[in-house]
């Protein structure tokens, strides 16, 4: 069936230090993929999106780029800040169904 | 644009009690919301699609007589937690996605606690 597996965390960085949370998923069809943030204590919001191969999303200096060939869609930002502390979520949906699936989530502690 | 409103933020209730959670799209139409459970440190698990105007279509292993959902207009969705136990406190998150975006929007989510 459909999933994502993200990478465990918590990661835990330094301040300026490069990030990269990976995500891999499987589907049928060509479905949307997704970054969504939560910082503490606050809901979900979209981060970053990509609806076919090879489209790049980005926001807030973060990066993913949608991976046809190894289904993946890691996270990358070249230099992570303390106000990045939060959860990650990778998620894929049906342009059919509407529905999300979401990965378990990647917690990020950057430290000052 | 493209924002969800969801109420209450947080509610503790007795158990055996029901509760009502409301899920609004301000700014759109949606004909189609869902309902999302996120358990402390996991993700989300997608409970039920709520359509406009018909029964909800829940996945498998959500109890439909607990989880009551009523969509009864194009801006707003129910959740109803009938006879709430403490194994039902949870987060409960809904969703819609605004016609012609590929984006889903979240409401801020519901933090239910049952004592």
């Amino acid at each position: 069936g459909d999933s994502v597996t993200q990478m465990e965390g918590p990661v835990t960085l330094s301040e300026e230090a490069f990030l990269t949370i990976n995500c891999t998923y499987t589907a049928t069809g060509y479905p949307s993929l997704f970054w969504y943030v939560q910082y503490p204590g606050e809901g979900l919001q979209l981060l970053l999106k990509a609806t076919k191969a090879d489209d790049k999303g980005s926001n807030k200096g973060f990066e993913a780029t949608y991976r046809k060939e190894t289904t993946s869609f890691h996270l990358e930002k070249g230099s992570v800040q303390v106000s990045d502390s939060a959860v990650y979520f990778c998620a894929h949906g049906s342009s059919n169904t509407g529905k999300l699936i979401f990965g378990q989530g990647t917690t990020l502690q950057v430290k000052p | 644009g493209a924002v969800v409103s969801q109420h209450p933020s947080r509610v503790i209730c007795k158990s055996g009690t029901s509760v009502k959670i409301e899920c609004r799209s301000l700014d759109f139409q949606a004909t189609t919301m869902f309902w999302y459970r996120q358990f402390p440190k996991k993700s989300l698990m997608l409970m039920a699609t709520s359509n406009e105007g018909s029964k909800a279509t829940y996945e498998q292993g959500v109890e439909k007589d607990k989880f009551l959902i009523n969509h009864a207009s194009l801006t707003l969705s129910t959740l109803t937690v009938t006879s709430a136990h403490p194994e039902d406190s949870s987060f409960y998150i809904c969703s819609a996605r605004p016609q012609g975006r590929y984006g889903y929007t979240f409401g801020s989510g519901t933090r239910l606690t049952v004592v």
